[in-house]
C-alpha cells in the first residue's frame, strides 16, 4: 500500500519566487493537515482540508500561503513571494476521518530552502 | 491556547539503558494524547496513541507511556534501549470541543543511542 505521497523532496527557491508542495494522501483518505516544522523546533499545525473545503486555516499565515484539495488530484500548499524565513520542512498527514480518534499518516515531507 | 512541553531536547544514553522522556501538555478538558517516533530519513510514525480508558499505554517496539491526568504529563518509557531508537520523538495532542484531528506537537527530543 502507498503510504502519503509528498512532492518534490526537496525544493529549492530564491526570495520572491512561487513555491507549489505537493501531497497525495493514502488511498482511501478525504481529509489532508499540513503541518510546518521550522530549524529546531517541533512541527506546527498550519491547515486542514477535506475534499474543495478548507475546514481549519486557524494555523496559516494571513498572507502568501494558500492550500487547497481539489476533487481530482493531490493538496497543494502555495507558498507565494517566498522570503528567507519560509525555509522550513513542511509535512502532509492525512486521515480517514475527522476527529481526534483517527490516525494521522504522515508523508516524508518537503524540505523548502529560500535563498 | 493548548501546548505541549518535552522537557529533554537531546538525550544520549548506552545501549540496554532505561529511557524515560517527559511530556507536559496544557488544556484543561479531555485530550488525545500521541507520541510519534521519526527514525533517520523516514516519515513520522505513530509510536502509541492514549484515548481512554486504562492510562498506561503500549507501543511498538517495547515503548510505553503513562498519562497522568493530574500532572498533565504523558511521559514515554523502554526499560532497555537499543541503538536502532536512535531518532526524535515527539509528542502531541488533540482536544477540545469540535476536535478536528489537528496535532499540537512539542519540539521534540533526540535520542541517541551509543552501542
Amino acid at each position: 500500500n502507498a503510504g502519503v505521497m509528498q512532492n518534490p523532496r526537496h525544493l529549492v527557491r530564491r526570495r520572491g519566487q512561487e513555491a507549489r508542495l505537493r501531497c497525495s494522501p493514502m488511498k482511501g483518505h478525504s481529509h489532508v493537515y499540513w503541518y510546518r516544522q521550522l530549524p529546531e523546533e517541533g512541527l506546527k499545525f498550519m491547515v486542514y482540508l477535506q475534499k474543495e473545503n478548507i475546514i481549519d486555516e486557524s494555523g496559516m499565515p494571513k498572507e502568501r500561503f494558500s492550500a487547497e484539495f481539489p476533487k481530482e488530484g493531490p493538496s497543494i500548499l502555495r507558498i507565494q513571494q517566498v522570503v528567507r524565513g519560509d525555509s522550513a520542512a513542511y509535512f502532509c498527514a492525512s486521515s480517514a476521518g475527522t476527529g481526534g480518534l483517527n490516525e494521522q499518516f504522515f508523508g516524508p515531507g518537503t524540505r523548502l530552502t529560500v535563498l | 491556547a493548548q501546548s505541549v512541553s518535552q522537557h529533554n531536547h537531546h538525550v544520549i544514553l548506552s545501549e540496554a539503558a532505561s529511557l524515560e522522556l517527559g511530556c507536559n501538555y496544557s488544556y484543561g478538558g479531555t485530550v488525545n494524547l500521541f507520541w510519534y517516533v521519526q527514525y533517520p530519513g523516514q516519515h513520522l510514525q505513530l509510536l502509541l496513541k492514549y484515548f481512554s480508558g486504562d492510562p498506561l499505554v503500549k507501543g511498538i517496539k517495547g515503548f510505553e507511556a503513562e498519562f497522568i491526568k493530574s500532572k498533565f504529563s504523558f511521559n514515554l518509557r523502554k526499560p532497555s534501549v537499543q541503538w536502532s531508537d536512535t531518532a526524535e520523538y515527539f509528542c502531541a495532542v488533540n482536544a477540545g470541543s469540535g476536535n478536528t484531528g489537528k496535532l499540537i506537537f512539542g519540539q521534540g527530543t533526540t535520542l541517541q543511542v551509543k552501542p
